[in-house]
């Protein structure tokens, strides 16, 4: 039982290169979720989905775009990575019914 | 954007002290509260899921209790072990939107042997 599976787990990339960060889960979650962990801030919500075909910005999401493609998967996408976007990403799972969330392992992201 | 502040921001504590956190956010609007484990290196893992005034839970050693008409929650751990070294997540939900929780930043807490 994986829970749910981030990929990959480090990446370098050089300013401006995109990428897709991807997250699946076997959870059967309705809703799922991309935080940002950086020193001293704790996590900070980019994106969210409240199910299969929506998604919502959370605090931060200036840089990002996702997709919900079903109901296990949800991806993170940088277009032009900045520097700033160094960062630890985490995907999360619910039920959305207020019940605590399921993280993933993290990507840690380093954009030179 | 909701404000849910923890402190202390870190903690050094000795080996079998007791020690407390706490996590405060909005006092309306509340929906529940969830206080999380995170060790260096792991993701969070939940502890505990907080949704009446005056709760208390209870795992262990560790122990929360809710005050949502005040707006805070307290994390209490007994006698402190080193595996308790961790960072402690509160995030608190709205019943505008069960999707969606704010974290606080943590509590970063250091047990010495």
């Amino acid at each position: 039982n994986a829970g749910v599976t981030q990929t990959p787990k480090f990446q370098v990339l050089k300013t401006g290169q995109s990428m897709t960060l991807q997250c699946a889960q076997d959870m059967n979650h309705n809703s799922m979720y991309w935080y940002r962990q950086d020193p001293g801030m704790g996590l900070r919500l980019i994106y969210y989905s409240a199910s299969e075909g929506t998604t919502d910005k959370g605090e931060v999401p200036n840089g990002y775009n996702v997709s919900r493609l079903n109901k296990r998967e949800f991806s993170l996408r940088l277009e032009s990575a900045a520097p700033s976007q160094t960062s630890v990403y985490f995907c999360a799972t619910g039920t959305g019914e207020g019940q605590p969330q399921h993280f993933g392992d993290g990507t840690r992201l380093s954009i030179l | 954007i909701l404000n849910v502040e923890q402190s202390p921001q870190s903690l050094h504590v000795q080996e079998g002290d007791s020690t407390n956190f706490t996590c405060s956010f909005p006092s309306s609007n509340f929906y529940a509260l969830h206080w999380y484990r995170w060790e260096t290196a792991k993701s969070p893992e939940a502890l505990f899921v907080m949704t009446l005034n005056g709760d208390e839970k209870k795992k262990g050693r560790i122990s929360a209790t809710l005050n949502t008409k005040e707006g805070y929650s307290y994390l209490y751990i007994k006698g402190s072990q080193p595996e308790d070294s961790a960072t402690y997540l509160c995030a608190f939900g709205v019943v505008y939107n069960f999707n969606k929780f704010y974290f606080g930043s943590g509590t970063k807490l250091n047990v010495k042997p």
